[in-house]
């Protein structure tokens, strides 16, 4: 089973672009996630997915983000414009839908996008 | 909402020594807590968790203890090798969210 997939791997650019980050999740995995690590601090929570739905972006730091979920598959994550503090590691993680209490709560991550903004 | 605390942030130990890190969390709705370790260029994997209703859990070399009391649950890792190095980092889920609330993270250094 192929795991999450993540796209770029790195992205350098400067303030005041524009860039975009993919993910795609495991295949069937309803709930979607993306997160961000800015350096040396607590992995932090951005948005949630559930299929096409946004469920809780009360993580999402400003409106110079946005996220879509094209038809329940994919992820993608904008940053216009990009700001210096922007930079960090931008993590995806799916994982699939689940009944409170029941099953499994694990999230699949994938590798990362490692945003650079000079 | 949830706020986890992650102890040592970094960590050192001679190979087949035990490493024990230890997270504290504020929400006492919170009701599963996984760990999960990177290793450097990868990505995170999940090596362990436990729900509130479990007071520890053990895999092999591995071991999750949780005191819902104190709302504190640690990692403890025995016969360490070197391929135990990595960056671990706990979290915490409070029911009826989805999303996870980590730890700084604990970048663990195994010595041979």
């Amino acid at each position: 089973e192929a795991g999450v997939t993540q796209f770029p791997s790195h992205s350098v650019i400067e303030k005041g672009q524009t860039v975009t980050l993919r993910c795609d999740p495991i295949s069937g995995h309803d709930n979607l996630y993306w997160y961000r690590r800015v350096m040396g601090k607590e992995i932090k929570f951005l948005l949630h997915f559930v299929k096409e739905s946004k469920q809780d972006e009360s993580g999402m730091p400003n409106n110079r983000f946005l996220a879509e979920r094209t038809g329940g598959t994919y992820s993608t994550l904008k940053v216009q414009p990009a700001e210096l503090e922007d930079s960090g590691v931008y993590f995806c993680a799916s994982s699939p839908w689940l009944d409170e209490g029941q099953g499994s709560y694990e999230q699949y991550f994938g590798p990362g996008t490692r945003l650079t903004v000079t | 909402g949830e706020n986890v605390e992650q102890h040592p942030s970094t960590l050192s130990v001679q190979e087949g020594d035990s490493a024990v890190i230890k997270c504290t969390y504020s929400d006492s709705a919170s009701n599963y807590f996984p760990w999960y370790k990177q290793e450097l260029g990868k990505r995170p994997q999940l090596i362990i968790d436990i729900r509130s209703n479990v007071g520890e859990k053990k895999d092999q070399r591995i071991a999750v203890t949780l005191n819902k009391t104190a709302k504190h649950f640690s990692l403890h890792i025995t016969e360490t090798q070197p391929e135990d190095s990595a960056v671990y980092f706990c979290a915490a889920r409070y029911l009826g969210a989805n999303n996870l609330f980590f730890g700084t993270g604990t970048r663990l250094t195994v010595i041979p």
